[in-house]
């Protein structure tokens, strides 16, 4: 079955930096776009960013271009996010997530991580 | 960018009532619209994509209807474990792949 385990939150000081990852199983990881997408405590759903299935093409939010970078590892099913300059609006819950057609630009989103947890205090 | 506009944002139905979410695009999107549950807690769930498909899976009381820029989620008959927040979401073209806003839904 599809599993997407994600990792590598924590608390973090403003300016710093933290790398997230996802580790998906469960599929033909290389064939499929994936996303993250944030949500800040007790707010709605954001957009993060979207990696295509063979890593060619990356976007990004505008309240996190240039700040983020995400990436993947098809040899290892993984999916990274590296955030820089961390402010305290970047504290959220990031979840990974998967799209529904292979090979596609993007499709909606048919599996979600549970979720790590990013905190941006000092 | 596209913004999508959900009302209400929340909403208090009775066990067995029709319930009705509507969700517009501040431009035509064509059919690309996915509705999602999220239960308190847990990741979101994709229980309607392309507007009016019904993901494996979910059950057949959940529909979704519309095209361009409105579009509306019903839940036929409301079941206790349909207590939720819904959110819509765009995927037309270009990114960003915003959400609305999201509809809370409680029992009455």
């Amino acid at each position: 079955q599809v599993q997407l385990v994600e990792s590598g939150g924590g608390v973090v000081q403003p300016g710093r930096s933290l790398r997230l990852s996802c580790a998906a199983s469960g599929f033909s990881f290389s064939g499929y776009g994936m996303h993250w997408v944030r949500q800040a405590p007790g707010k709605g759903l954001e957009w993060v960013a979207l990696i295509s299935y063979d890593g060619s093409n990356a976007h990004y939010a505008d309240s996190v271009k240039g700040r983020f970078t995400i990436s993947r590892d098809n040899s290892k099913n993984t999916v990274d996010l590296q955030m820089n300059s961390l402010r305290p609006e970047d504290t959220a819950l990031y979840y990974c997530a998967k799209d529904s057609r292979r090979l596609m630009v993007v499709a909606p989103f048919d599996y979600w991580g549970q979720g790590t947890t990013v905190t941006v205090s000092s | 960018d596209i913004q999508l506009t959900q009302s209400p944002s929340s909403l208090s139905a009775s066990v067995g009532d029709r319930v009705t979410i509507t969700c517009q695009a501040s431009q035509d999107i064509s059919n690309y619209l996915n509705w999602y549950q999220q239960k308190p807690g847990k990741a979101p769930k994709l229980l309607i994509f392309d507007a009016s498909n019904l993901q494996t899976g979910v059950p057949s009381r959940f529909s979704g209807s519309g095209s361009g820029t409105d579009f509306t989620f019903t839940i036929s008959s409301l079941q206790p474990e349909d207590i939720a927040t819904y959110y819509c979401q765009q995927y037309d073209n270009l990114p960003p792949y915003t959400f609305g806003q999201g509809t809370r839904l409680e029992i009455k």
